[in-house]
């Protein structure tokens, strides 16, 4: 019964390195989101796309950019990691006018 | 003043008690308000969805929405060890797909 899917639960990655995470929902959702959370700042909405093609920056895009070329796949992208985006990623997909449905998470460690 | 703001405990009660969670918001435009709850290293999962003032139960749970003090509030009765968890409310301007959050309150409930 798992709806969006998150490919990784856990990452290592070397600082410099470009990383990819994919999230994938089974669900037809319009729109997609990847959040970071952090203890003491919450979730925060790093970019989300209302269509195929389509994004839009959140309240922290910098060192990210995100792909859709598909519906039901959304991929967030650091182009060159660093220790301070070690953090748990979370994607989430929405349709109007509901909730969102969250995946497990990734947590990504840069060393 | 944040958008949202809730506290994030963290809160401690014995099994079988009442709990009480809320938040404040300042922006009279949001019309939707759901709480999420989180498991330690999970994404978060819808709890409940209203729409407006006034209350819904669902089970153990009870959300409350009060607009004219924007005002916010889960209960949980009958408490159990199960329910230690973060909960995050978060709320939506209508016509808006994106959702802003509370920090979360951190609860555990102790057997």
């Amino acid at each position: 019964d798992v709806k969006v899917t998150q490919s990784s639960r856990y990452l290592v990655k070397r600082t410099g390195e470009k990383v990819f995470l994919e999230c994938v929902q089974d669900m037809d959702h319009e729109n997609m989101f990847w959040y970071r959370q952090d203890p003491g700042l919450g979730l925060r909405l790093i970019y989300f796309s209302y269509d195929v093609k389509m994004k839009e920056k959140g309240d922290i895009p910098e060192g990210y950019s995100v792909s859709r070329e598909k519906k039901e796949r959304f991929s967030l992208i650091l182009e060159s990691a660093s220790t301070n985006q070690t953090s748990m990623y979370l994607c989430a997909s929405s349709t109007a006018p509901y909730g969102y449905t969250f995946g497990s998470g990734t947590r990504l460690t840069v060393v | 003043q944040k958008e949202v703001e809730q506290d994030p405990g963290p809160l401690s009660v014995p099994e079988g008690a009442i709990v009480s969670l809320n938040c404040t918001y300042s922006n009279s435009a949001f019309q939707y308000f759901m709480w999420y709850r989180q498991y330690s290293r999970k994404g978060p999962e819808l709890l409940m969805y209203t729409y407006s003032s006034g209350n819904k139960e669902d089970g153990r749970f009870t959300a409350q929405v009060d607009k004219s003090s924007k005002y916010i509030s889960l209960f949980i009765r009958d408490s159990q060890p199960s329910d230690s968890a973060t909960y995050l409310c978060a709320m939506r301007v209508g016509s808006n797909y994106k959702l802003t959050f509370g920090k979360g309150t951190l609860l555990t409930v102790n057997p």
